[in-house]
């Protein structure tokens, strides 16, 4: 039950895009399609970005999306808004009904 | 809208018991797999356990196993995380969350802090 491997922080202007990558093995990240993405402002509870590596649930813009190769799966923000500045965090399915969540990564936007 | 409040978190000593609640509303739980997650202060979010609809299957980060024990009442609409010979690591934001591999409803949280 490693943790899944993000970078720590990313940063990007407004307006630009950035992709954050979510690493695990293949007994987690690429052996399933059970992906999520979170967004954490501070003090907040997570809120559900992604599901199931590309699905997105009602409500959350189209700039979000998320895709997966192999072991790694990403989530890319297109359009940059000074609201996307929070903390992201991917989990993935393991197997025997256990979900694992990567470290989390600080996106800055300049 | 869903709500999930989760109530229960305190300080408690090194080796002590406490048992964190989430009441559930506006939302038909009994269909949910439930789970909890915590987060560590500065840290990011932990897996902690999860349980079926029924409350058949119970699953648990390695850490926890044979302290804490995750269980529901559905009639109650609520879930619960007993918590045994808690240890200092054991000090997050405790968050109930509906689903099994993915998480749409959150609650706030509640804090536990294990000092002596």
């Amino acid at each position: 039950q490693s943790a899944l491997t993000q970078p720590a922080s990313v940063s990007g202007s407004p307006g630009q895009s950035i992709t954050i990558s979510c690493t695990g093995t293949s007994s987690d990240v690429g052996g399933y399609n059970y992906v999520s993405w979170y967004q954490q402002h501070p003090g907040k509870a997570p809120k559900l970005m992604i599901y199931d590596v590309s699905n997105r649930p009602s409500g959350v813009p189209d700039r979000f999306s998320g895709s997966k190769s192999g072991n790694t799966a990403s989530l890319t923000i297109s359009g940059l808004q000074a609201e996307d500045e929070a903390d992201y965090y991917c989990s993935s399915y393991t197997g025997s009904s256990t979900v694992v969540f990567g470290g989390g990564t600080k996106l800055t936007v300049l | 809208e869903v709500q999930l409040v989760e109530s229960g978190g305190g300080l408690v000593q090194p080796g002590g018991s406490l048992r964190l609640s989430c009441a559930a509303s506006r939302f038909t739980f009994s269909s949910y797999w439930m789970t909890w997650v915590r987060q560590a202060p500065g840290k990011g979010l932990e897996w902690v356990a999860n349980i079926e609809q029924d409350g058949s299957e119970k699953y648990y980060v390695d850490s926890v196993k044979g302290r804490f024990t995750i269980s529901r009442d559905n009639a109650k609409n609520s879930l619960y995380l007993q918590m045994n010979s808690l240890r200092a690591e054991d000090a997050a934001v405790y968050y109930c969350a509906a689903g099994k591999l993915s998480h749409l409803y959150w609650g706030q949280g509640t804090v536990l802090t294990v000092s002596s």
